[in-house]
């Protein structure tokens, strides 16, 4: 079955800085990525859709200066949340489908974010 | 506007069955997913349906009928470990999922 991995798993980071979570297809090509928030209790959220070589989607009311999106290969997207602020703790997941007619959507184990 | 609906929380026993429904309006409609999600984990896939009718997988089944815009889970012999959000996702025009916010399922001995 198709692989996607994200790493890192967990990450606590201070507040003002930024972080750099990668999504990774590891045995098919990716033409789309999808990120995902999912506060605890919560559904997902859809953050943004990529799509391999082009500027990513983003949902209405998410920040694309604050959520850099970066697909720029098949098999890797990236997600670097800026300028972190407590209420940017999250899970964040990220999901990744392929070219065929199947929509079906992979998803990463997610990154627990906790900004201190 | 496109909407999912499907209840916030179950309770049931187990061993017995349990059913999840879900409603949905979408523009254009190219499917209906079911995805299983334990708290802390990233959902994984339990089934997908675009034709009317009840696919069977194990002790679970998922039925679709798009004339009522309605599909639902249904979970047979109900395990301890099948506590979990089960989440409902269309597929629209765009083919974009289109996410309800899941059913907490909890199972009781």
């Amino acid at each position: 079955g198709a692989v996607v991995s994200q790493h890192p798993s967990r990450v606590i980071c201070k507040s003002g800085t930024s972080v750099k979570i990668e999504c990774r297809s590891l045995d098919f090509q990716a033409t789309t990525m999808f990120w995902y928030r999912q506060f605890p209790k919560q559904s997902l959220m859809l953050m943004a859709t990529s799509n391999e070589g082009s500027k990513a989607t983003y949902e209405q009311g998410v920040e694309k200066d604050k959520f850099l999106i970066n697909h720029a290969s098949l098999t890797l997207s990236t997600l670097t949340v800026t300028s972190a602020h407590p209420e940017d703790s999250s899970f964040y997941i990220c999901s990744a489908r392929g070219s065929g007619p199947d929509y079906e959507q992979y998803f990463g184990p997610g990154t627990r974010l906790t900004v201190t | 506007g496109q909407n999912i609906d499907q209840p916030t929380e179950m309770t049931a026993t187990e061993g017995a069955i349990v059913q999840i429904n879900c409603t949905y309006q979408t523009s254009g409609f190219n499917g209906l997913f079911w995805y299983q999600q334990h708290a802390g984990e990233a959902p994984t896939f339990l089934s997908y349906n675009v034709l009317d009718g009840l696919e069977e997988k194990g002790r679970f089944s998922s039925f679709l009928s798009r004339s009522k815009g309605y599909s639902y889970l249904l979970l047979k012999e109900l395990q301890m470990k099948d506590s979990a959000s089960y989440l409902c996702a269309g597929v629209d025009s765009n083919y974009q999922l289109i996410w309800g916010a899941g059913t907490k399922l909890i199972i009781k001995p």
